[in-house]
């Protein structure tokens, strides 16, 4: 099973708008509404972000968005924060034999 | 508050054994399957093994199997990654993670264990 592919690196202004895709197959995002995604700061565990393509647990802002067209997921960051600055990965059920798949992960840089 | 706190790892040599455990609290630890996810220094998540609330459904990537068990001790509040045979490319940063569900979001993380497998 190949881990779902993310642009490594994704950047913007504070205030911008940014938007990270990740890409599977019919058999891991495109199959099901269960994409999640999470925040990773440096030496910090993952925090999830967002959940079934695109619902957010408590606390999390409404600046993160999440949508699903297909066999892509996007996540929309909007009005870009210093604090955003963390790489950020996707996850997706699959229904191989591994049971979840994880994106390649995105640096995202706040200029 | 939701707390996972794992312990055991540590440098082993290729070949060898580690066993990782986690320990939970701040909330009815039988309620939910848990999981094991690693991150390998400088790269990304890989989701590692999930078990059932009871411990009577298991599940493994590939690359662990016949190597790894998971178990879970709900009495205890503890849940546990046993590592045989083990390689150098298992060197990561291991997870102990919460969800509601086989294919819920991992809600929940710990801090992390780093395992080191080098000779």
């Amino acid at each position: 099973q190949s881990a779902l592919t993310q642009p490594a690196s994704v950047s913007g202004s504070p205030g911008q708008s940014i938007a990270i895709s990740c890409t599977g197959t019919s058999s891991d995002v495109g199959g099901y509404n269960y994409v999640s995604w999470y925040q990773q700061h440096p030496g910090k565990a993952p925090k999830l972000m967002i959940y079934e393509v695109s619902n957010r647990p408590s606390g999390i802002s409404d600046r993160f968005s999440g949508s699903k067209s297909g066999n892509t997921a996007s996540l929309t960051i909007s009005g870009l924060q210093a604090e955003d600055e963390a790489e950020y990965y996707c996850s997706s059920y699959s229904s191989g034999t591994t049971l979840e798949v994880f994106g390649t992960g995105t640096k995202v840089t706040v200029l | 508050e939701v707390q996972l706190v794992e312990s055991g790892g540590g440098l082993v040599q290729p070949g060898g054994s580690l066993r990782l455990s986690c320990t939970a609290s701040g909330f009815t630890f039988s309620s939910y399957w848990m999981s094991w996810v690693r991150q390998a220094p400088g790269k990304g998540l890989e989701w590692v093994a999930n078990i059932k609330q009871d411990g009577s459904e298991k599940y493994y990537v590939d690359s662990v199997k016949g190597r790894f068990t998971i178990s879970r001790d709900n009495a205890k509040r503890s849940l546990d990654l046993q590592m045989n045979s083990l390689r150098v490319e298992d060197t990561a940063v291991y997870y102990c993670a919460r969800r509601g569900g086989a294919s819920s979001p991992l809600g929940y993380w710990g801090q992390g264990t780093l395992v080191t497998v080098s000779s």
